[in-house]
Formats: structure tokens, C-alpha cells, sequence
């Protein structure tokens, strides 16, 4: 398709184990976003990628979260030590770097 | 830094009012101003933005810079409106897009 694809769309896991989450953006498309989306807090900003810039991480939330964006194209949020406060819904966008993102249809984090 | 303020977590109106979601924002140079909306079921998508002065499925909304705010207005409420509604702030051509909390707008007959 030619959407925002992200993969799982669920996820359950154990408190303390490392998930990889997957987003394959609209291709040509130079940015990329990651959310977290969860109930009282609205879509809280974690990384940034723009081109061949150094990526904006201000919105990672601890040293536990990181994302790579490959050949500039697919990305990779990776959580370690998972813990039960990072359940949420966490949304991928992509744009052509101006402010229209096109969303995924999210993957559904569950820390047990 | 940037902020983006929605005050309400919840609007509820009957159908045929009139809607305003209000939304506010703290950045002291010029910034680029969206409104997203997400239907129930659907990914979240862009509805409007200030620079196009453009009205979408009859909504509009008009930067305030005086007042630093950019509501959302409708001047009658369908019940297909009902859904979660946010503002967003960017500020530079390269930077970041900041979302508010959301607003959930639920009209009813």
C-alpha cells in the first residue's frame, strides 16, 4: 500500500524484556515521526528524523528509548527493560518535511 | 520551548450547535499552526492549517498571535464530527511537530 505501515499492530511483553517496534514510511518522504499516544497525555513527541540531519531525540522519555532510521527509509523504535508505564499506542508519521504527517495505524504496546 | 494547550479533554454538543474546540500555544516567533483529527477506527490525519486560510468540512480556524491561539470553529455540529481532535505547532520549516493533549468532541441528537 502506499500508506505509513507499522508493524505489530499488538504487542504484549513482560515487564523487563527489549521490544523492537517497525515503521515503513510513504516512500520519498524525507521525515519521520514517532509518538506515543495514551490516555490524559495526547500524542507526547519522542524522536524526529529529518533527511540526513542528526535526528531531534528531545521527546525520548529515558535512555531506555531508541530509534534508527535506516538508508532513510524504514525505522526502528527499540525499548529496553520494558516497564509497565510504556504501554500506550505508539504512532509513526512521515512527510515530505512540511507540517501534513501522514500516520500509521499505530502498534499497541502491552507491558505485563 | 514550545507548548500546546488544550483545555478540554472533553466537548459535548448537540447536533445543529455551534463548536468551538479552543486551543492555545506558548512560542514567541512565527509559527506554523494544525489542526489533526482521528475518527474512531481511522488514523489520525491532518484537517487544516492556518497558512491555507481553508475551510473543511465546514470547519475553519484563525491565528490569534495577539492572543496566541488558533480555535477550531463549526458553526453547526453534525454527528459524523464526533471525534478526537488535536492542535499542533511547529516553528521552523525543520522542526519538530508539537501536539496538544486532544480534545474529544462527541455531538449528540
Amino acid at each position: 500500500g502506499a500508506g505509513v505501515s507499522q508493524s505489530p499492530s499488538n504487542k504484549v511483553t513482560e515487564k523487563g524484556k527489549d521490544v523492537e517496534l517497525r515503521c515503513d514510511p510513504i516512500s520519498g518522504h524525507t521525515a519521520l515521526y514517532w509518538y506515543r499516544q495514551s490516555l490524559g497525555q495526547g500524542l507526547e513527541f519522542l524522536i524526529y528524523f529529518q533527511g540526513n540531519s542528526a535526528p531531534d531525540k528531545s521527546g525520548l522519555p529515558s535512555d531506555r528509548f531508541s530509534a534508527e532510521r535506516t538508508g532513510g527509509s524504514v525505522s526502528t523504535l527499540t525499548i529496553q527493560r520494558t516497564q509497565q508505564e510504556d504501554s500506550a499506542v505508539y504512532l509513526c508519521a512521515s512527510s515530505l518535511g512540511t507540517g501534513k504527517l501522514f500516520f500509521g495505524s499505530g502498534t499497541q504496546l502491552s507491558v505485563l | 520551548a514550545q507548548r500546546v494547550t488544550q483545555p478540554e479533554k472533553l466537548l459535548s454538543v448537540f447536533k445543529g450547535a455551534p463548536v468551538e474546540l479552543k486551543c492555545n500555544y506558548s512560542y514567541s516567533g512565527s509559527p506554523e499552526l494544525f489542526w489533526y483529527v482521528q475518527y474512531s477506527r481511522q488514523r489520525l490525519q491532518l484537517l487544516l492549517r492556518h497558512i491555507s486560510r481553508e475551510s473543511i468540512k465546514g470547519f475553519t480556524a484563525d491565528l490569534n498571535k495577539g492572543e496566541t491561539s488558533f480555535h477550531l470553529k463549526k458553526p453547526f455540529a453534525q454527528e459524523e464530527d464526533s471525534a478526537m481532535y488535536y492542535c499542533a505547532l511547529r516553528t521552523g520549516t525543520a522542526s519538530k511537530l508539537t501536539f496538544g493533549t486532544g480534545t474529544r468532541l462527541q455531538v449528540t441528537l
